[in-house]
This record gives structure tokens, C-alpha cells and sequence, in this order.
């Protein structure tokens, strides 16, 4: 069946720092959808991507989906605290989701 | 827009008893799904709807498991005999159909049940 895999598992950096994430999967897919998940809440969509190459910005996050529609990255530039949270990257023909990127912020 | 909503948020129970959650899903979106979430993992997906019609059910959804949409608005995912393996977050989300399984889904905030 299908896989994603999630990178980095987690990532500790400084308030201000740049970040960059990503996911890959076994199959090729049609969609990438990136989603943010504060601790006791349910997953919040961030960006979604429906074409090959398609790159796409939400405020400070952009998202591309690969040119092979196997991988997807989502980028954080200039981090604030309220980035904190795991981020989830989720896609495929029957949506899977991988297990999530975990954004901690050093005072 | 009040988005996807769910009920109860929390859940303690007993092992063996029976737990109902409802999700109301954003009004005008005919898909619903239902998710499972254990600690450290993403989302797994269970089952889904299509307005009234149950179109897909995982394996994971054992035949303790059950969910309705018995109008094609509002959903239910019961539990019989609990067990502690049960113990997970379970979300709902909901999308509009444009065709294809991978529509846009959101979220409901989850009903985190706990089995004792």
C-alpha cells in the first residue's frame, strides 16, 4: 500500500529561524495536503496542492508539490512561538497521512 | 461558517461498556470521514460517507465498530464493549465532493475517549 514518509521526526530551533520539511512517498500522488495539529485539537489545513511543480505560500508558509509527485515540502520562514505544533503532510489517491513533523522553539 | 464540530470532546469509560461521538460536519459538504489517532502517529482513516451512503470501511474498523449518516448532515461512531486498545483521538472531518477520494478535508476538534 501506499507509504508516507516524514522528515525530520522533530526539529528544535530559534524563534526567527527559517524551516523546511518534507515528505515522500511510495506511489506517485495527486494531491498534497499539509496540515498543523496543536496539542488536543484536530489537524487545521494549511495548504493544498493539486498539481505537479505547483508551488503555494500561506502567509509565511510555502508548499511545493514535486515535479515527480512523490514528495512535497512545506517551508516555515521567520518562526514565531504559535508555530509550535506538529505538522502533518497528508495525500494520495485514498488520503494517508505520515506521522508528523514535531516544531519546538527554543526560548 | 462554524466549521466541523464534535461531541462529547473528551470520553472516560469503563472497559466493556458503549460510546457514541457525533460529528456535525460544515454544512454544505457531503463527504465525511472518520479518523483514529494514537499517541506519536498521524490520522488513520476508518470510514467515510457520501451524503447518507457508508462508501468505504478500513479494516481497522473492527465489527465493534459501526457509523451513520442517517440524513447525509450529521454523523455517529459507536464502540461496543470497549476496550483499552480503543483508547485513541478520533476525528472527524469533512469536505466537499469535486471528484476523486483526495478532496480537501478539514477537521473537527476530536473526541479524545479514554478506556479504563
Amino acid at each position: 500500500g501506499q507509504q508516507l514518509n516524514q522528515s525530520p521526526q522533530s526539529m528544535f530551533i530559534q524563534e526567527g529561524e527559517d524551516v523546511s520539511m518534507n515528505c515522500t512517498s511510495s506511489s506517485i500522488f495527486n494531491t498534497w495536503l499539509w496540515y498543523k495539529q496543536d496539542p488536543g485539537e484536530g489537524p487545521v489545513l494549511l495548504i493544498a496542492l493539486y498539481k505537479a511543480g505547483e508551488l503555494t505560500s500561506n502567509g509565511r508558509l510555502t508548499a511545493q508539490f514535486g515535479i515527480t509527485r512523490k514528495d512535497s515540502f512545506l517551508n516555515i520562514s521567520a518562526s514565531i512561538p504559535s508555530d509550535v505544533g506538529i505538522y502533518f503532510c497528508a495525500g494520495g489517491n485514498k488520503i494517508i497521512f505520515g506521522k508528523g513533523t514535531r516544531l519546538h522553539i527554543l526560548p | 461558517d462554524t466549521g466541523v464540530s464534535q461531541n462529547p470532546r473528551h470520553k472516560i469509560t469503563k472497559r466493556g461498556q458503549n460510546v457514541t461521538f457525533r460529528c456535525d460536519p460544515i454544512s454544505e459538504h457531503n463527504r465525511l470521514y472518520w479518523y483514529r489517532q494514537t499517541l506519536g502517529q498521524g490520522p488513520e482513516f476508518l470510514t467515510y460517507f457520501q451524503n447518507e451512503a457508508q462508501l468505504e470501511k478500513s479494516r481497522l474498523l473492527s465489527d465493534r465498530f459501526s457509523a451513520e449518516r442517517p440524513k447525509g448532515s450529521f454523523s455517529t461512531l459507536e464502540i461496543q464493549r470497549t476496550e483499552q486498545g480503543d483508547s485513541a483521538m478520533y476525528l472527524c472531518a469533512s469536505s466537499l465532493a469535486t471528484g476523486g477520494f483526495t478532496d480537501t478535508q478539514y477537521f473537527g476538534p476530536g473526541t479524545r475517549l479514554t478506556v479504563l
